[in-house]
């Protein structure tokens, strides 16, 4: 298996626009995790999924940001409008069995910067 | 709910010298807890995992870590680091009761390993 798959690895956008982010997860994993990370705040939980249903989005800084998972091997973190504030590494990560009692699967990461 | 602290945000270390990285979580009855390690522009990767049984749990890479409950503590160590350990190591924990679908990350310590 190639892993979690994320693209783009690097996008730099000027603010206003929107921002398009992918991820293809490990086949047969039934979480997928979309994570921040930046010097500021850490790696922090944005959404994630179990059987392509979301299941806790509480960490969605605002309206701006969306995430959809419409079948098991596809799922997108969209912003909208962007903004400088949301420069950061964005990681997905897939999961058998949910990182609770198991092992998360990451991605290399999608470094956004906005201009 | 549960927290995650690493009183360490950077440790130096000289190579083939040993390494302690500490991780502390905030008191509950049962919980799951785990190390990763982040290598410069890339994703995390599990290193070990505590789910049950031997509260000393050996990982890849001559990583080890103990869970002591009454100190509410999982700390890491190496008795003998390479350069090739520089990188950045989070501590995670799940309650096994409430949030066992997803892990809460630490705020990570840099090791750097000196020639």
């Amino acid at each position: 298996d190639a892993g979690v798959i994320q693209s783009p690895r690097h996008e730099v956008t000027e603010m206003g626009q929107e921002v398009t982010l992918r991820c293809k997860p490990i086949s047969g994993h039934d979480y997928l995790f979309w994570y921040r990370q930046t010097m500021m705040r850490g790696l922090e939980l944005l959404i994630y999924f179990n059987n392509n249903v979301p299941i806790d989005d509480s960490g969605m800084p605002e309206d701006r940001f969306s995430a959809k998972m419409p079948n098991a091997s596809f799922s997108t973190l969209k912003i909208q409008p962007s903004e400088p504030r949301d420069s950061a590494v964005y990681f997905c990560a897939s999961s058998p069995r949910g990182t609770g009692r198991g092992e998360a699967f990451f991605g290399q990461g999608t470094r956004l910067t906005v201009v | 709910a549960q927290s995650v602290t690493q009183l360490d945000s950077q440790v130096p270390v000289f190579e083939e010298a040993p390494v302690e990285l500490r991780c502390n979580y905030s008191s509950s009855v049962s919980v799951y807890l785990f190390w990763y390690v982040q290598y410069p522009n890339q994703g995390l990767q599990l290193l070990l995992k505590y789910l049950s049984g031997s509260t000393l749990v050996k990982g890849i890479n001559g990583f080890e870590a103990e869970f002591n409950k009454s100190q509410t503590s999982f700390h890491l160590r190496k008795p003998s680091v390479h350069i090739s350990d520089t990188a950045e190591y989070f501590c995670a924990v799940s309650d096994q009761k409430t949030s066992y679908d997803k892990v809460i990350f630490g705020p990570g310590t840099s090791l750097s390993v000196i020639p």
